[in-house]
């Protein structure tokens, strides 16, 4: 089954201490990229990346770190949490760059607390 | 820069009744344009989509049709159903690699 995997779905974890979310996606997918989604705001673009090795800085990347060094894998890093990356996080993945002929894979979410 | 603004929620309305919820949007250029739809606790799910003016997606009896003139993209339904309670999201493609650039969503409940 077509998939992207998230994990954890919920972490609450206390300012400062590093984490990490984790993505995997099983449809060999180019493009893949973070949002995060808060009350009033919709979905934000943390960090999206074209390709292995290839990353780069979405609407609110502040805070954040990416790496992708697997076509499959794309994890979140939060070097140092604070309580304003409190939030509901979503990864998704899609075959090419989005285009008019492609469809964008979301996770099922990740809710993050940050006390 | 581009934007999609959708109506507020919540929005409740009674099984079988008549459903829009509006959508416009401002971007250069021509943009594809998607509706989302998130169910409790899962991600988010592409509903429909059009990919130029006056196209009309469609799916689950949902319909929407890409007004160029206009510049909008309502979501629309002719009788809803209680499984259709979510929160749906308009949202556009950004030229290039910068991907989706959504509304702030609207939370839809449809009551017995």
């Amino acid at each position: 089954e077509a998939q992207v995997t998230q994990n954890p779905r919920y972490l609450i974890t206390v300012t400062g201490k590093k984490l990490t979310v984790t993505c995997s996606q099983n449809m060999n997918h180019e493009y893949m990229s973070w949002y995060r989604q808060d009350p009033g705001l919709g979905l934000r673009q943390i960090y999206y990346s074209m390709n292995v090795e290839v990353t780069d800085k979405g609407d609110v990347p502040e805070g954040y770190k990416v790496s992708r060094k697997e076509k499959r894998n794309f994890p979140l890093i939060l070097e140092s949490p604070s309580p304003n990356q409190t939030s509901l996080y979503f990864c998704a993945s899609s075959l090419i760059p989005l285009g008019r002929n492609t469809e964008a894979f979301f996770g099922q979410g990740t809710r993050l607390t940050v006390v | 820069g581009d934007s999609v603004t959708q109506m507020e929620g919540p929005v409740t309305l009674s099984e079988e009744a008549c459903l829009t919820i509006n959508c416009t949007y401002t971007a250069t250029g021509y943009p594809s344009l998607f509706w989302y739809v998130q169910y409790p606790g899962e991600g988010l799910q592409l509903l429909l989509k059009a990919t130029k003016a006056d196209d009309k997606g469609s799916n689950k009896g949902f319909e929407a049709t890409y007004r160029k003139e206009t510049t909008s993209f309502h979501l629309e339904k002719g009788s809803v159903q209680v499984s259709d309670s979510a929160v749906y999201f308009c949202a556009l493609l950004r030229g290039g690699a910068d991907g989706l650039t959504f509304g702030k969503g609207t939370h839809l409940i449809i009551q017995p």
